[in-house]
């Protein structure tokens, strides 16, 4: 039984690139959230999604960020024209439907920013 | 009110004695309160949780107590181990999304 997997595990982009963060829930969720880690904080939420379908990106930046979780294949967290402050870890976890706990974690990609 | 306050920020423990570690809530609407485990360059992993209908909960060697009234609950480790030498996130949630507490990083010694 597959957890959820994120790739890349690692990710350096330069100020301005755009980076493109990938997750694959567990076999059977169709619910994914996205959280960042920031250096010695704890986990904040971003988004949550449903296939097709953004629930609540309260916690989503206004610019330059976006989630989406398509019909086929993995959620994608995309951060356009990056900057350092864009420098975290980024978790998601996923849950088989609304409102049911725990959600499972992944081993997040680590974004840095050069 | 959606804040979850957790201390401390660090524990240092010797072997085989007992971790407390404390967080408060605000939101009264929360109903599902997990402590996750978090090990360099992991993600978090769920530990043990506990919902507002009950006020001590136990496995193994973790126990959570939650007190409704004073809107607190807390993470007892008992016989700590240096194998338990991680961060230790508490955590909230009544809709969908879980909020975080600033999580604490604890070191047990030999």
């Amino acid at each position: 039984n597959a957890g959820v997997m994120q790739n890349p595990r690692h990710l350096v982009r330069r100020r301005g690139q755009e980076a493109r963060l990938r997750c694959s829930p567990v076999k059977g969720h169709s619910h994914v959230y996205w959280y960042r880690q920031l250096p010695e904080e704890g986990l904040k939420f971003m988004v949550y999604l449903q296939k097709e379908n953004i629930i609540d990106e309260s916690g989503m930046p206004k610019e330059r960020f976006s989630a989406e979780f398509p019909k086929e294949g993995p959620s994608i967290l995309r951060i356009q024209q990056v900057v350092r402050g864009d420098s975290a870890a980024y978790f998601c976890a996923s849950s088989p439907f609304e409102g049911f706990q725990p959600q499972h974690f992944g081993d997040g990609t680590r974004l840095s920013i050069l | 009110q959606q804040q979850v306050k957790q201390s401390p920020q660090s524990l240092i423990v010797q072997k085989g004695g007992i971790s407390i570690i404390n967080c408060a809530y605000e939101n009264t609407a929360f109903d599902y309160f997990p402590w996750y485990q978090q090990f360099p360059g992991k993600g978090p992993a769920l530990l043990i949780a506990i919902r507002p209908d009950v006020s001590e909960k136990k496995e193994g060697r973790f126990t959570i107590s939650f007190n409704k009234s004073a809107k607190q609950f807390s993470l007892h480790i008992m016989d700590s181990q240096p194998g338990d030498s991680a961060t230790y996130f508490c955590a909230a949630s009544w809709t969908d999304k879980l909020i975080f507490g600033t999580g604490t990083r604890l070191q047990v010694f030999p």
